[in-house]
């Protein structure tokens, strides 16, 4: 079964930053790829699928990029709406994979 | 939107059903998922029922768990068996996006507890 692990597991950061989370796979995986955010006590919201494609709605300050075994999910300008654990998801032979999250605070 | 229900406290061993309405779309013309998260903890993918019927499942449910859909309700629903502590968590139901591989529309999610 193919692993995904993100990194960091935690992550602090201020209002204006550019952050960077990474999900990488236990073998190279194809470009089905997707992130998540999810807010506490809410369903998670689809960001990124297929690596890199925003799904509609979603604020172009989120980016998606990867391939092989190393995907990121950037956010370039933090809000004070982005502060929420991210996740990253793989589908692979008609099953799928999380990441075990990342939890994104304000420092 | 999918709209979610069932779930509640159920005794080990016992069954429970999961009910996963949806409106705007069509269920059989889409992929529908169930994912689970355990108290505190990340996301876990249960279930898939595929357009075609077709079902798979997450090796720690496997045996146990049942998804069935009723087109003429444009229902999901997840039967759960000989449930344990560990089915434990927060049920969603979710729209597989295609093309895409994701899960673009999810349910408010509906909380199982398994304990005596």
């Amino acid at each position: 079964d193919i692993q995904l692990t993100q990194s960091p597991s935690t992550l602090s950061a201020s209002v204006g930053e550019r952050v960077t989370i990474t999900c990488r796979a236990s073998q190279s995986i194809t470009e089905w790829l997707a992130w998540y955010q999810q807010k506490p006590g809410k369903a998670p919201n689809l960001l990124i699928y297929r690596t890199s494609r925003l799904d509609s709605g979603v604020p172009s300050r989120f980016s998606g990029s990867g391939s092989g075994t190393q995907f990121t999910l950037t956010i370039s300008g933090l809000q004070p709406d982005d502060f929420a654990t991210y996740y990253c998801q793989h589908y692979h032979n008609y099953g799928f994979t999380f990441g075990q999250g990342t939890k994104l605070d304000i420092k | 939107h999918v709209v979610q229900s069932g779930g509640g406290l159920i005794q080990p061993g016992g069954s429970l059903r999961l009910s996963c309405a949806a409106s705007g779309f069509n269920v059989r013309n889409d992929y529908m998922s169930w994912v689970r998260q355990a108290p505190g903890k990340g996301l876990e993918w249960v279930s898939v029922i595929y357009k075609d019927a077709k079902s798979y499942y997450a090796d720690s449910v496997k045996g146990r768990f049942f998804i069935s859909r009723d087109i003429f309700e444009n229902t999901v629903l997840l039967h759960m068996n000989s449930l344990r502590a560990d089915d434990t968590a927060i049920y969603y139901c979710a729209r597989g996006r295609e093309p895409g591989n994701a899960f673009d529309i999810w349910g408010q999610g509906t909380l199982v507890t398994v304990s005596s």
